[in-house]
């Protein structure tokens, strides 16, 4: 079965750094990975979809690589912002209309 | 216009009555779930729909019963509410287009079963 896990859980940085999320998963087999992030107390937004025969999607200061055969992806944030505070998940699609998610990461920028 | 609403936001009920919640979706997709997420974050996928059949159904207790009136629609009903039960359920939905589609989330239905 599918295993999604994001190292780290939690991460503290001043505002300004560049900084980079890890999201790695056990089965290669996927169709595409998905970015999330959440604020506390809502849904789910999505951020960056990599189809599986891509190797990075941008948007804005958000860069996101896949690497499917190692069974990685990244998230950069380039020039963090307190704003850019909240909790990350990246989502593996495999077959059969699954999608597996990681524990997320806990972001602070801090001021 | 909301993508994925989910209604209520807020539930707050005792021990053994029956909630439901609702979810909707007008982004024509073929498929919906239901997810949990339990105070550790953690997402887990209770069931999917595609045009209104079951397809995916987690190992979930049978108090827990999904209804799909139409594809745009996806309601949970649960029976007999049990504190465990606290959580945060979400409505998502996705395009079928071969497995490629990406996944949209509503803003979640807090339950709180005192």
């Amino acid at each position: 079965k599918q295993e999604v896990t994001q190292i780290p859980a939690a991460l503290s940085v001043p505002e300004g750094e560049n900084l980079v999320l890890n999201c790695s998963f056990t089965d290669s087999a996927i169709y595409n990975l998905q970015w999330f992030r959440q604020d506390p107390g809502k849904g789910l937004t999505s951020l960056l979809l990599i189809q599986s025969s891509q190797r990075e999607q941008t948007s804005g200061r958000l860069n996101a690589s896949l690497d499917k055969s190692s069974g990685r992806s990244t998230l950069y944030i380039a020039a963090s912002q307190p704003g850019d505070s909240a909790t990350y998940l990246c989502a593996v699609r495999g077959g059969g209309n699954q999608f597996y998610f990681g524990t997320g990461t806990s972001l602070t920028v801090i001021p | 216009d909301t993508a994925v609403s989910q209604t209520p936001k807020y539930l707050v009920t005792q021990m053994g009555n029956d909630k439901s919640i609702k979810c909707e979706q007008n982004l024509g997709h073929d498929t919906m779930y239901w997810y949990k997420q339990d105070s550790k974050k953690f997402l887990k996928i209770m069931f999917s729909y595609n045009n209104k059949e079951l397809i995916i159904n987690e190992t979930v207790p049978n108090r827990f019963s999904p209804k799909s009136p139409d594809k745009a629609h996806l309601n949970l009903h649960i029976n007999s509410l049990e504190l465990g039960d606290s959580a945060v359920y979400f409505c998502a939905s996705s395009p079928q287009t071969g497995n490629t589609g990406e996944l949209f989330f509503g803003e979640g239905s807090r339950l709180t079963v005192l």
